[in-house]
């Protein structure tokens, strides 16, 4: 089993629908990343947590540490946001990410 | 700032020849990691730095893998020789300290023929 499992793999989804895209992990963690690469391929921090909510324009990100688990939510989808979102968790020591798969999420118009 | 830099974007070399990544952090950055990412593996920690100095090198696939920082400002990712499964992009990253975002360099796609 992975130590972070993201759902779902693939997501289409019409202009203007909420997103949420989610993560859980396995292992214990300092913080979480959510990540975002376009097609071109550069990868863009969005959000690092490791409590609560963080909020960005249409982005919140949430997590639950007891549960292990955290989601990603966009607002009033755009294609401008269609990309592969990627999750990451710290771990409690160290600097170490471990990636998730990603979810490659395409919004039309 | 620039953000950081990797180069070349793209490089393509014949199997058994030697290829170097090159990156530039961030200025002020303490931390810096080489990663890499293909389609079966998704992305992946190769190694990372701190202050310069290696501190996990448990991604590195084989001993055809080096890397080195001489310096805050640059450091190199080495395959010698190179593979064809090698072939994959190579992301630099730094980040400030560990309690900071990571930020990450536009990538260098590698394809070994």
């Amino acid at each position: 089993k992975n130590e972070v499992e993201q759902s779902p793999q693939n997501l289409t989804a019409q202009e203007g629908e909420f997103i949420t895209i989610n993560c859980s992990y396995s292992v214990g963690i300092s913080a979480l990343h959510w990540l975002q690469q376009h097609p071109g391929g550069g990868i863009v921090s969005l959000f690092m947590l490791s409590s609560g909510k963080k909020k960005h324009g249409r982005l919140i990100a949430t997590i639950n540490i007891q549960e292990k688990h955290s989601s990603l939510h966009i607002t009033a989808s755009h294609p401008r946001d269609s990309a592969v979102y990627i999750c990451a968790v710290q771990g409690e020591y160290g600097n170490k990410l471990v990636f998730g798969a990603g979810t490659i999420l395409r919004v039309k118009s | 700032d620039a953000g950081v830099i990797q180069s070349p974007r793209h490089e393509v070399t014949e199997m058994g020849q030697e290829v170097t990544l090159r990156c530039k952090p961030i200025s002020g950055h303490n931390s810096l990691f080489w990663y890499r990412q293909t389609m079966m593996r998704g992305l992946e920690l190769l190694i990372y730095f701190n202050n310069n100095v290696p501190i996990d090198d448990s991604g590195m696939p084989e001993d055809r893998f080096s890397a080195k920082m001489p310096n805050a400002s640059f450091s190199t990712l080495k395959i010698q020789p190179s593979e064809p499964r090698d072939s994959a992009v190579y992301f630099c990253a730094s980040r400030r300290t560990q309690n900071t975002e990571a930020f990450f360099g536009q990538g260098t796609r590698l394809t070994v023929v």
